[in-house]
């Protein structure tokens, strides 16, 4: 079965500083990759999504993700964090056939400190 | 347009008791979504409808939980009877298609605490 794995659980980083949040999984075929956001007391919102063709995608609010087959990695980057991005980041992961069955990691809690 | 929209938004009742949340998702989307969210086991999905037809109920913890979607703009998660550990945020997601296209569109969630 598929899995994701968030190392990190808490991050914090400074307002203006770039960020990277770190993502594995674990399946044998190429898998559709996903980071969404969850702000407190919402659910959970899309930044951005993998399918094929270019490694590098980008998202909403300035956020980009870089699939790296050989690391089985689909890490989220931003260069300039700001302080309204403080929020939970999940990643997911589905594959063909799945449906839209969707597999979400543990969470990355971000802290933006002023 | 309106979103998934779940009720109640926080419920908190008495262990045994029954528990009804309901969802309804966003107009046109044909696949809904239950997933359950607590601080030690992360987002799981309970299960999850395509044209209204329960396809996976695998993550439902037992007979307790049970889940409806009697038409293509309504559905129920039910919990009866209710128990401590049955406290979390449950939250509905509707989508379009059955292509893992992903974007599941969620509610805001309904905060379950049983006492």
């Amino acid at each position: 079965a598929q899995s994701v794995t968030q190392p990190d659980i808490h991050i914090t980083v400074s307002e203006g500083a770039s960020l990277e949040l770190r993502c594995n999984y674990s399946y044998g075929a190429t898998p559709y990759l996903f980071w969404y956001v969850q702000s407190p007391g919402q659910g959970l919102q899309l930044l951005l999504k993998y399918f094929s063709g270019d490694t590098l995608v980008q998202g909403i609010k300035g956020f980009e993700a870089e699939f790296k087959r050989s690391q089985s990695s689909f890490n989220l980057r931003k260069p300039s964090v700001h302080w309204s991005d403080a929020a939970e980041y999940f990643c997911a992961v589905s594959f063909t056939g799945g449906g839209n069955k969707l597999t979400f990691g543990t969470g990355t809690q971000l802290k933006v400190e002023l | 347009d309106a979103g998934v929209i779940q009720s109640p938004r926080h419920e908190v009742t008495e262990m045994g008791q029954e528990v009804t949340l309901r969802c309804k998702p966003i107009s046109g989307h044909n696949s809904l979504f239950w997933y359950r969210q607590t601080m030690m086991r992360g987002l799981e999905l309970l299960i999850y409808f395509n044209n209204n037809v329960p396809i996976d109920d695998s993550g439902m913890p037992e007979d307790r939980f049970s889940a409806k979607m009697p038409n293509a703009s309504f559905s129920t998660l039910k919990i009866q009877p209710s128990e401590p550990r049955d406290s979390a945020v449950y939250f509905c997601a509707s989508s379009l298609g059955v292509a893992a296209t992903g974007e599941l569109f969620f509610g805001e969630g309904s905060r379950l605490t049983v006492l």
